[in-house]
C-alpha cells in the first residue's frame, strides 16, 4: 500500500498567515492527489485534485503543487473559516490511502 | 452534482454486522464509482474499498478483506456496505462518496453513519 506522510499533523497560525502543508507519498503516484478539509461533525469537502486543480466553488486562496512523492497545500491568507483538519489522498491505486492529517487551529 | 444521502446512526452487538445504505441523486449511478470511508472517533480517514456498479466491480483494501462487502442497486441507485464480525474498534462514521471518472477525486460525500458497537 502507498503511504502518505502528512505534516505538520498540527498547528497553529492566526488570520491573514500563510499555511503550507507537505504530504509525501511512500512511492511516485504523479498527480493523483486530492486535498480534502473537515470541519468538526462534517464529512470531507474536495478543495484540490490532480494536485493542482481547485475544486469548482473552492476560494482561490487554497492552491496545490507537486507530483511524484511531494505535494503541498497552501492557503495563501488564512481565514477564519479556514480553521479545520486537512487530509490528502492518493488516487494512484487501490487501495485510495489518506494522510493523517492537519490540524490547522487558531493561535 | 450527485447528491449522496446515508441511512441512520445504528448501535450494533460485538459479532454482529451491520449494513449502511447511500442512495444517490442527480446523476447516472451506474456510471460512477462508490467508495466507503469510515473514520473512528478523534482519528483520520480510512479508505475501506469501492464498487464499480456498470461492471458490478469490487476492490477493498486489504485489512476489511472477507469481513466486508460492498454491493450497489442499480435499480434504485443505491449503494450499500456491509460489515461483519463487528468488534469495538469498528465504532466510527462510515462514509459514502462518489469518486470522479477521470481524477478519481471523491466530489461527493454523504452525510455520514455512525456506527457504534458495544455490548
Amino acid at each position: 500500500d502507498i503511504q502518505l506522510t502528512q505534516s505538520p499533523s498540527f498547528l497553529s497560525a492566526s488570520v491573514g498567515d500563510r499555511v503550507t502543508i507537505t504530504c509525501r507519498a511512500s512511492q511516485a503516484i504523479s498527480s493523483y492527489l486530492a486535498w480534502y478539509q473537515q470541519k468538526p461533525g462534517q464529512a470531507p469537502k474536495l478543495l484540490i485534485y490532480a494536485a493542482s486543480t481547485l475544486q469548482s466553488g473552492v476560494p482561490s486562496r487554497f492552491s496545490g503543487s507537486g507530483s511524484g512523492t511531494e505535494f503541498t497545500l497552501t492557503i495563501s491568507r488564512l481565514q477564519p473559516e479556514d480553521f479545520a483538519t486537512y487530509y490528502c489522498q492518493q488516487l494512484y491505486t487501490n487501495p485510495l490511502t489518506f494522510g493523517g492529517g492537519t490540524k490547522v487551529e487558531i493561535k | 452534482q450527485v447528491q449522496l444521502v446515508q441511512s441512520g446512526a445504528e448501535v450494533k452487538k460485538p459479532g454482529s454486522s451491520v449494513k449502511v445504505s447511500c442512495k444517490a441523486s442527480g446523476g447516472t449511478f451506474s456510471t460512477y464509482t462508490f467508495s466507503w470511508v469510515r473514520q473512528a472517533p478523534g482519528q483520520g480517514l480510512e479508505w475501506m474499498g469501492k464498487i464499480i456498479p456498470i461492471f458490478d466491480t469490487t476492490y477493498y483494501a486489504q485489512k476489511f478483506q472477507g469481513r466486508v462487502t460492498i454491493t450497489a442497486d442499480k435499480s434504485t441507485s443505491t449503494a450499500y456496505m456491509e460489515l461483519r464480525s463487528l468488534r469495538s474498534d469498528d465504532t466510527a462514521v462510515y462514509y459514502c462518496a462518489k469518486e470522479d471518472n477521470i481524477s478519481y477525486q471523491h466530489d461527493s460525500w454523504g452525510q455520514g453513519t455512525l456506527v457504534t458497537v458495544s455490548s
